[in-house]
């Protein structure tokens, strides 16, 4: 049973640029999270989803950013017109049901030039 | 957002020592508090989810203690090995929607 996949590990993007991080969650895990790291910071709630479902999305800034998790394929966090400040690392997590046990992805290191 | 903050940031013990550390988090509405053993280079790595207050976990030579009603959690490690070091994160959710993480502590152990 593969564990929680991300791609691509490292993301070069230039300002101005789109950039598109995945998160396959494991088998059977319904339920994605996504957290960003900035630098020398902790780990930051940005969304939580539901396959074809946003529940919550109160974490992620309203400009720029959106997150999707259709029915099939991987959950995508899209950066659009990157700023330097987009520079992190951000973690995906998914679980099988509300408030269990989350299992972490390697996470997508992202920086913008 | 929920304010969750451990302690110590960071910690160094000798091989051998038991130690324990801290996590705070509001007790208003409170749904679940989730530990994570994060080492440098990996992802986090889950260790508890605890719900119930009074709830005491453990997980080899590492356990986890929960009061809902004064919004604490301890982690307890004993007789630390090096392998041990790692930074240990602490999460706190009252909807089971947003988790909010503490900052870690960073524990070193000196073999």
């Amino acid at each position: 049973n593969a564990g929680v996949m991300q791609n691509p590990r490292h993301l070069v993007r230039r300002r101005g640029q789109e950039a598109r991080l995945r998160c396959s969650p494991m088998k059977g895990h319904s339920h994605v999270y996504w957290y960003r790291q900035l630098p020398e910071e902790g780990l930051k709630f940005m969304v939580y989803l539901q396959k074809e479902n946003i529940i919550d999305e109160s974490g992620m800034p309203k400009e720029r950013f959106s997150a999707e998790f259709p029915k099939e394929g991987p959950s995508i966090l899209r950066i659009q017109q990157v700023v330097r400040g987009d520079s992190a690392a951000y973690f995906c997590a998914s679980s099988p049901n509300p408030a269990d046990t989350q299992y972490f992805g390697p996470g997508t290191r992202l920086t913008v030039l | 957002i929920l304010n969750v903050e451990q302690s110590p940031q960071s910690l160094h013990v000798q091989e051998g020592d038991s130690t324990n550390f801290t996590c705070s988090f509001p007790s208003s509405n409170f749904y679940a508090l989730h530990w994570y053993r994060w080492e440098t280079a990996k992802s986090p790595e889950a260790l508890f989810v605890m719900t119930l207050n009074g709830d005491e976990k453990k997980k080899g030579r590492i356990s986890a203690t929960l009061n809902t009603k004064e919004g604490y959690s301890y982690l307890y490690i004993k007789g630390s090995q090096p392998e041990d070091s790692a930074t240990y994160l602490c999460a706190s959710s009252n909807t089971g929607n947003q988790f909010y993480f503490g900052t870690g502590t960073s524990l070193t152990v000196i073999p």
